[in-house]
């Protein structure tokens, strides 16, 4: 059974804080990873993508990869209330989902 | 406008009836998918095509059909609804990056 697991929300976090998201998954042939931000009532849309080992940073968004232990993460940093949303990670082949952890950044 | 479309964006039906989600899409992406998502589950994948005529099952296929003869179109059958079905569904396309292309959603009510 492929299976992608996040942790466990909901996650809070003060403004200008680093919001950290976390993401394992079972099937050692995944080959690449994304991450979707969704806001309530709307579609995902993608936040970044990464397919090799260590870190991709795209403005304030870092993702880590993993591929030894499984494991994909993504940073925030200067979380913004804007940022509030759930944040879900997907895995190809197939491109299924984690579960989601919503989180939500207070002013 | 180019994009990914579904219709309805709303269907209210009653146990037991058929119905027909429809996905459209202007890019000529080989991919195709459908998703359901309801609270505590993510989005969760029903069906996928790699191509015109291909299609796979995903982790909850029980219950629905697909078909897809043309790339652009990628519908979704509800053979005898059920309220378990009850849920949003999304469609999605993508391209040679991977990335997916998500439609507004489908808010399906079974009563």
């Amino acid at each position: 059974q492929k299976e992608v697991e996040q942790n466990s929300g909901p996650l809070s976090v003060p403004e200008g804080a680093i919001a950290s998201l976390n993401c394992t998954y079972s099937d050692r042939g995944s080959q690449s990873f994304f991450w979707y931000r969704q806001y309530s009532g709307k579609s995902p849309e993608l936040i970044m993508f990464i397919y090799s080992n260590g870190d991709k940073e795209d403005g304030r968004f870092t993702a880590q990869l993993n591929k030894a232990s499984q494991y994909v993460s993504l940073l925030i940093r200067d979380s913004q209330p804007s940022d509030s949303a759930t944040y879900l990670c997907a895995v190809r082949v197939d491109m299924r989902f984690g579960a989601g952890t919503r989180l939500t950044v207070k002013p | 406008d180019a994009g990914i479309t579904q219709s309805p964006r709303y269907k209210i039906t009653e146990t037991g009836r058929q119905v027909t989600l429809m996905c459209h899409q202007t890019w000529s992406h080989s991919y195709m998918f459908w998703y359901r998502q309801d609270l505590g589950h993510g989005l969760r994948l029903i069906y996928y095509s790699a191509a015109a005529d291909i299609t796979d099952k995903g982790e909850v296929p029980d219950g629905y059909v697909v078909s897809r003869s043309k790339t652009e179109n990628f519908p979704l059958t509800l053979e005898s609804a059920t309220r378990s079905q009850t849920s949003v569904y999304f469609c999605a396309s993508s391209g040679k990056t991977g990335e997916l292309f998500f439609g507004e959603g489908s808010r399906l009510t079974v009563l």
